[in-house]
């Protein structure tokens, strides 16, 4: 079993549209959760980090279930702009392991 | 804003040589990390560094692969003896505690011919 793993995806959604990606870790003993994103051949940069409150920055809302070693990210109203591979980072002990990633193409 | 820089931005080595990848991170960060993503692949992590130390290592960061904090600002990452398969895109990143965010430098890609 993967540490972290995403859905496959990719997913090709229209402009406007509500994406959600969903993330299962193996490690109970994680501390802390990330969403990425990351463009073609550049650098993961962070989007949000993950509460198990869950949290929102406008557009976009994560979610974490440590009972369920699950966490999600909801993209409502998607732009041509967030097209992009989104991480999974789940962290322990200063290690970041990553997802795959699940990439997203915004369309016209 | 403060951001972590790596040099070269592109290496180009012949098999077999030492490259040393260099990396600047953000000035009140204590932990360092690289990582490394072959092409098309997953970010995959290699080793964290904390107070002179390494904190955490991967299967994949064997004998040939050192890191080393020279002074108050560089973080380098050594391979000794590069090989075909070791081109990949090398990232450095920081965070200021071990359970935080990390942010990413913008990548040393590595070509090995």
């Amino acid at each position: 079993r993967k540490e972290v793993e995403q859905d496959p995806g990719p997913f090709n959604v229209p402009e406007g549209a509500t994406v959600a990606f969903n993330c299962t870790y193996s490690n109970s003993a994680s501390q802390s959760f990330f969403w990425y994103r990351q463009d073609c051949r550049k650098e993961p940069k962070l989007l949000m980090s993950v509460y198990s409150s869950g949290n929102e920055d406008g557009r976009f809302t994560a979610q974490l279930n440590r009972a369920s070693q699950y966490i999600s990210l909801l993209i409502r109203d998607s732009k041509l702009s967030d097209s992009a591979t989104y991480l999974c980072v789940v962290k322990e002990a200063g290690k970041s392991t990553f997802g795959d990633g699940t990439t997203l193409t915004v369309k016209p | 804003e403060p951001e972590v820089t790596q040099t070269p931005s592109h290496q180009v080595t012949q098999m077999g040589q030492e490259v040393i990848l260099r990396c600047v991170p953000i000035s009140n960060h204590l932990y360092f990390y690289w990582y490394r993503q072959i092409l098309g692949q997953k970010v995959e992590f290699l080793v964290s560094f904390y107070n002179n130390e390494i904190s955490e290592k991967s299967e994949i960061f064997d004998d040939q692969f050192s890191v080393e904090r020279p002074d108050g600002s560089n973080f380098t990452l050594k391979i000794r003896s590069t090989k075909l398969e070791d081109s990949a895109m090398y990232f450095c990143a920081s965070s200021d505690r071990s359970y935080t965010e990390a942010f990413f430098g913008q990548g040393t890609r590595l070509t090995v011919v």
